[in-house]
């Protein structure tokens, strides 16, 4: 299977919180990255975790990591249109590199 | 500092011509990455330099596809000759140590 598997989409209604998941293999993983992609555009680096931490909070966005099954998550709260957005989940440091290894990404869609 | 940039934005080319991608990253960031994304396969890695040197370029499809960064502020991506099934968007990113990448805005590659 993949390194890092993510669900492919997810949809929400505005104002709703979402949630997108991520699972890794690499327990060694030492950093955790969700990158957020607009049409047309880079992925952009929205956060980043460090494996001993459990959470991260900034505004409206809330990162946990459960270290020991190798789950990460991001919360999104009051999703606005705005967010709609391909969203990349990455693990670092796994077999020693520094080279991110990428999920597939979740489309997020948001609709009033 | 106006990020990494990538020229041209997008780019269409009959089969057999040569293309060439070009990349400036960030001002004093030391690792370099280009990437290629398409709806089959994903993001993939194709190359990346360190201080200006190769240090894999394991993802590159085939001998097609050659990487230059003759010096830290410029880095090109040829394909020669190119083919439809090259057609994707590439994207060129930079870091400082390996952690956490800026992305360019990418080009739009059709093979026609």
């Amino acid at each position: 299977g993949e390194d890092v598997e993510q669900s492919l989409f997810l949809s929400v209604r505005e104002g709703d919180s979402s949630v997108i998941n991520c699972t890794y293999t690499d327990s060694s993983s030492t950093y955790l990255y969700w990158y957020k992609q607009e049409p047309g555009a880079g992925l952009q680096l929205l956060t980043y975790i460090f494996s001993n931490m459990d959470m991260k909070q900034d505004q409206r966005l809330t990162v946990l990591l459960n270290k020991k099954d190798k789950h990460l998550s991001l919360r999104i709260a009051d999703t606005q249109t705005g967010d709609s957005a391909i969203y990349f989940c990455a693990e670092s440091m796994g077999k020693g590199s520094y080279i991110p290894t990428f999920g597939r990404g979740t489309s997020l869609i948001v609709h009033p | 500092d106006a990020g990494v940039i990538q020229s041209p934005r997008h780019e269409v080319t009959e089969m057999g011509q040569e293309v060439t991608l070009r990349c400036k990253p960030i001002s004093g960031h030391d690792y370099l990455f280009w990437y290629r994304q398409t709806m089959m396969r994903g993001l993939e890695l194709l190359i990346y330099f360190n201080n200006n040197v190769p240090i894999d370029d394991s993802g590159m499809p085939e001998d097609r596809f050659s990487a230059k960064m003759p010096n830290a502020s410029f880095s090109t991506l040829k394909i020669q000759p190119s083919e439809p099934r090259d057609s994707a968007v590439y994207f060129c990113a930079s870091s400082l140590g390996g952690v956490g990448y800026t992305f360019g805005s990418g080009t739009r590659l059709t093979v026609v």
